[in-house]
């Protein structure tokens, strides 16, 4: 079984400034896939980034990094230069030993002009 | 490609009635899941299937709940007999063979059991 804790329930971040978003995971697979999906309001969910556990190297896309810490189980995410289309949830996500995701809670991103 | 499309968008029906929604996944994935989103929370897995197989079954799957995908293309979840606690946004992702780790949401459909 997996478990995934967000525990910054909501977060703000001035316009072009840089945000990070924590996440901490518990699972038991060797293999495993770690995630961060947006969803804006009203929207449908988005994927964001995604890191493999074997990989040391971690994932960018964009503005978007993550800082991934096998051995602490950690996982976060950090945004730079912010923009208002930023402005979401953010839910954190693991997948290992079978196909479904287990998400966390949720973080409340506000982007401030 | 015009991603995954769920129906209805909204549903509001009254508690005890049945109720059923439709996913259409995206073309060529062979991989289809249900979630559930209540109120200020993560989405929960509910169901998956590989083609027209069910593969996987959440406990919070009760026997009120059954999904179907015939000929693995689009799915249905039904619910019976709806109580108010079924209340939710149900979010269905679809993932294809090469990229089974990648699942992409439709919209959702919201129900509202008064």
């Amino acid at each position: 079984a997996q478990t995934v804790t967000q525990s910054q329930p909501e977060m703000s971040v001035q316009e072009a400034e840089t945000v990070t978003l924590s996440c901490t995971y518990d699972t038991s697979e060797s293999d495993y896939y770690l995630f961060w999906y947006k969803q804006p309001p009203s929207r449908q969910m988005i994927l964001v980034i995604r890191q493999e556990a074997y990989k040391q190297q971690n994932a960018t896309e964009n503005r978007f990094s993550v800082n991934f810490q096998k051995a602490a189980k950690s996982f976060s995410l950090k945004i730079s230069d912010s923009q208002l289309g930023d402005a979401a949830m953010y839910f954190c996500a693991c997948q290992g030993g079978s196909e479904k995701l287990v998400f966390g809670k949720g973080t409340k991103l506000t982007v401030n002009p | 490609d015009t991603g995954v499309s769920q129906d209805p968008r909204h549903k509001i029906t009254k508690r005890g009635q049945n109720v059923t929604f439709r996913c259409d996944p995206i073309s060529e994935h062979n991989r289809l899941y249900w979630y559930r989103q209540t109120l200020g929370q993560g989405p929960e897995f509910l169901t998956y299937f590989q083609n027209e197989a069910q593969l996987e079954k959440s406990r919070l799957l009760s026997d009120r709940f059954s999904a179907e995908r015939p000929k693995g293309s689009f799915s249905t979840l039904e619910i019976q007999r709806t109580e108010q606690g079924d209340s939710a946004m149900y979010l269905c992702a679809s993932s294809s063979p090469d990229y089974a780790y990648e699942q992409y949401f439709g919209p959702g459909t919201r129900l509202t059991v008064t």
